[in-house]
């Protein structure tokens, strides 16, 4: 089954504490994506991958951090997560950036 | 930039009754148009999309026209069912970019 999937699908850490929520995709999707969802605020692009080793910042990069090193993974790395950074976070994956968007099932996190 | 305003929810229907979400866009160039739609709990899926100007999307009983010249997206249904109560995103990816652009999204409750 072509799908997106992401883990920890909840996770509740503190302040400071590093953590990386994974995301795989199985349908050699070339682009992949990381959004975060906040109430009012829609969903909000931090961080895409055209491809292998090729990352760029979304709207709201900053306190996140990524990789691309297989086209399957993208993982989003928080170094020292903050409060503010309590979110329901969203990996996705198409076969362009132009495509349409095959969603994992999302991670809500919550830093105290 | 580019842009998507969608109408504010929530919007609260009868069953049967008739449904229409406004969505309209800023862009340059010629961007695909999408829908999407995310169920409690779950991450957000393709619903519909158009790819040019007087394009219609379809599927599941909704509809949408590609309006360049009103730059609208509107999402209509004519008999909703307590089963589309959900989040809908209106969206766009823009011409030469990697980049979508989610509307706020619009809650739709439909009471049987």
């Amino acid at each position: 089954e072509a799908q997106v999937t992401q883990n920890p699908r909840y996770l509740i850490t503190v302040t400071g504490k590093k953590l990386t929520v994974t995301c795989s995709q199985n349908m050699n999707h070339e682009y992949m994506s990381w959004y975060r969802q906040d109430p009012g605020l829609g969903l909000r692009q931090i961080y895409y991958s055209m491809n292998v080793e090729v990352t760029d910042k979304g709207d709201v990069p900053e306190g996140y951090k990524v990789s691309r090193k297989e086209k399957r993974n993208f993982p989003l790395i928080l170094e020292s997560p903050s409060p503010n950074q309590t979110s329901l976070y969203f990996c996705a994956s198409s076969l362009n950036g132009a495509n349409v968007l095959t969603f994992g099932a999302g991670s809500r996190l919550t830093v105290l | 930039g580019n842009s998507v305003t969608q109408m504010e929810g929530p919007v609260t229907l009868s069953e049967e009754a008739f449904l229409t979400i406004n969505c309209t866009y800023t862009a340059t160039g010629y961007p695909s148009l999408f829908w999407y739609v995310q169920y409690p709990g779950e991450g957000l899926q393709l619903l519909l999309k158009a790819t040019k100007a007087d394009d219609k999307g379809s599927n599941k009983g909704f509809e949408a026209t590609y309006r360049k010249e009103t730059t609208s997206f509107h999402l209509e249904k004519g008999s909703v069912q307590v089963s589309d109560s959900a989040v809908y995103f209106c969206a766009l990816s823009g011409t030469g970019t990697y980049k979508y652009i989610f509307g706020t999204g619009t809650r739709l409750k439909v009471l049987a």
